[in-house]
């Protein structure tokens, strides 16, 4: 059974730092891997979803990589800012099942 | 374009009563998701449809859980009798695919069962 696992559960960091979210996956045979970024009492937002084939995406400051041989994704938000303060999920797609997702890495962005 | 469209955003209501909740999909998507998000178990898939036609209700918990789709535009998750500890955040979702595409998300229905 397919098991998407994201550490930390909260990051803090100070306005302008690059940082790194992490997700693992216990199965590779996955048809892709989204990254979602979820606000207080809203729903979610897709940000990067990248297939199979592919080994990242890039939109403005997030970028996305996959490597499923070693079962990992990783988010990377440059120049962080307060803005960017939420939950963000990583979740994943396989065949005949709907996206399979992680708890979520909570990130707090200081001024 | 509307995005997914939920109601109601809030549902506060008595255990033992009836719970109905809607969902609007994206004009054109072939895929519709409802998903339940609770602090201990994160978000968790209940049913999805292709087509209006259920495909994987695995995760609905039990049989006081209900969805249906009646036509393209429209869904229902339905429980009955409500119990506590369906208390969660259930949203929707819907896709044109479930490989390629990414899944959009309305914003969700806080249920909270007394």
């Amino acid at each position: 059974k397919q098991e998407v696992t994201q550490i930390p559960a909260a990051l803090s960091v100070p306005e302008g730092e690059n940082l790194v979210l992490n997700c693992s996956f216990t199965d590779s045979a996955i048809y892709n891997l989204q990254w979602f970024r979820q606000d207080p009492g809203k729903g979610l937002t897709s940000l990067l979803l990248i297939q199979s084939s592919q080994r990242e995406q890039t939109s403005g400051r997030l970028n996305a990589s996959l490597d499923k041989s070693s079962g990992r994704s990783t988010l990377y938000i440059a120049a962080s800012q307060p803005g960017d303060s939420a939950t963000y999920l990583c979740a994943l797609s396989q065949a005949g099942t709907a996206l399979i997702f992680g708890k979520g890495t909570t990130l707090s962005v200081s001024s | 374009d509307a995005g997914v469209i939920q109601s109601p955003r809030h549902e506060v209501t008595e255990m033992g009563q009836e719970v109905t909740l809607r969902c609007k999909p994206i004009s054109g998507h072939d895929y519709l998701f409802w998903y339940r998000q609770t602090m201990m178990r994160g978000l968790e898939l209940l049913i999805y449809f292709n087509n209006n036609v259920p495909i994987d209700d695995s995760g609905m918990p039990e049989d006081r859980f209900s969805a249906k789709m009646p036509n393209a535009s429209f869904s229902t998750l339905k429980i009955q009798p409500s119990e506590p500890r369906d208390s969660a955040v259930y949203f929707c979702a819907s896709s044109l695919d479930t490989s390629l595409q990414p899944q959009h998300f309305g914003d969700g229905t806080r249920l909270s069962i007394l």
